[in-house]
């Protein structure tokens, strides 16, 4: 089944502890994207990848890092210096081109 | 001015309404454009392109006028499964940045 597969699609964590957000396509999609949403509230972007070891910080990386070691996976952590972590997290990947993002079905993050 | 600014809403019509959304971009140098539609707390999907010519979907016809950067979405005969979150989406092109705008709400009520 293609797609993008989000992992785990809740997670809950103590304050002060970091997290990686797990996020895999077999799309063979260049382009892989993280996002955050709040209550609410639209999509902000936070890291992108345009292609395999090469990411660009979006509007509200501060907190968080990313990797891209390899074209399928693209994973997000969440640092301890990310002061409101708690929210729902959407990955992406698109074509390079000019075509849509397709999504995972996101993780919700809770940090008590 | 932020990249993407959209309609705030949220929209409340009757079954069989016709309701528009816009949205607005800042950079110029913009590429493409989507509509996506997002039910409560499920991922965002892809409702439709928009291209330069406008096109059209049924009851949605989704309009792009890049001298005043702007896009727009037209719902016709508005359905109660119409109901969700409608968010513009810009891609910068160059780059591949994608940028949502805050998504305008739309309840459809009997």
């Amino acid at each position: 089944d293609g797609g993008i597969t989000q992992s785990p699609k809740y997670l809950f964590r103590k304050e002060g502890q970091n997290v990686t957000l797990s996020c895999e396509q077999n799309l063979n999609h260049d382009a892989m994207y993280w996002y955050r949403q709040d209550p609410g509230q639209g999509l902000r972007l936070i890291y992108y990848s345009q292609i395999v070891n090469d990411f660009q910080k979006g509007d509200i990386a501060e907190g968080y890092s990313v990797s891209r070691e390899k074209k399928e996976s693209f994973p997000l952590t969440v640092t301890s210096a990310q002061k409101n972590p708690t929210a729902f997290y959407l990955c992406a990947a698109a074509d390079r081109g000019n075509t849509e993002a397709f999504f995972g079905q996101g993780t919700r993050l809770t940090v008590v | 001015r932020k990249e993407v600014e959209q309609d705030p809403g949220p929209f409340n019509v009757p079954e069989g309404a016709t309701v528009a959304f816009n949205c607005t971009y800042s950079n110029s140098a913009s590429q493409s454009f989507f509509w996506y539609r997002q039910d409560c707390r499920k991922e965002p999907k892809l409702l439709m392109s928009v291209y330069s010519s406008g096109n059209e979907d049924g009851r949605f016809t989704a309009q792009l006028n890049r001298a005043s950067q702007y896009i727009s979405l037209l719902i016709r005969d508005s359905k109660l499964s119409d109901s969700a979150t409608y968010l513009c989406v810009v891609n910068s092109g160059s780059n591949y940045k994608l940028t949502f705008g805050k998504g305008t709400l739309l309840t459809v009520n009997p």
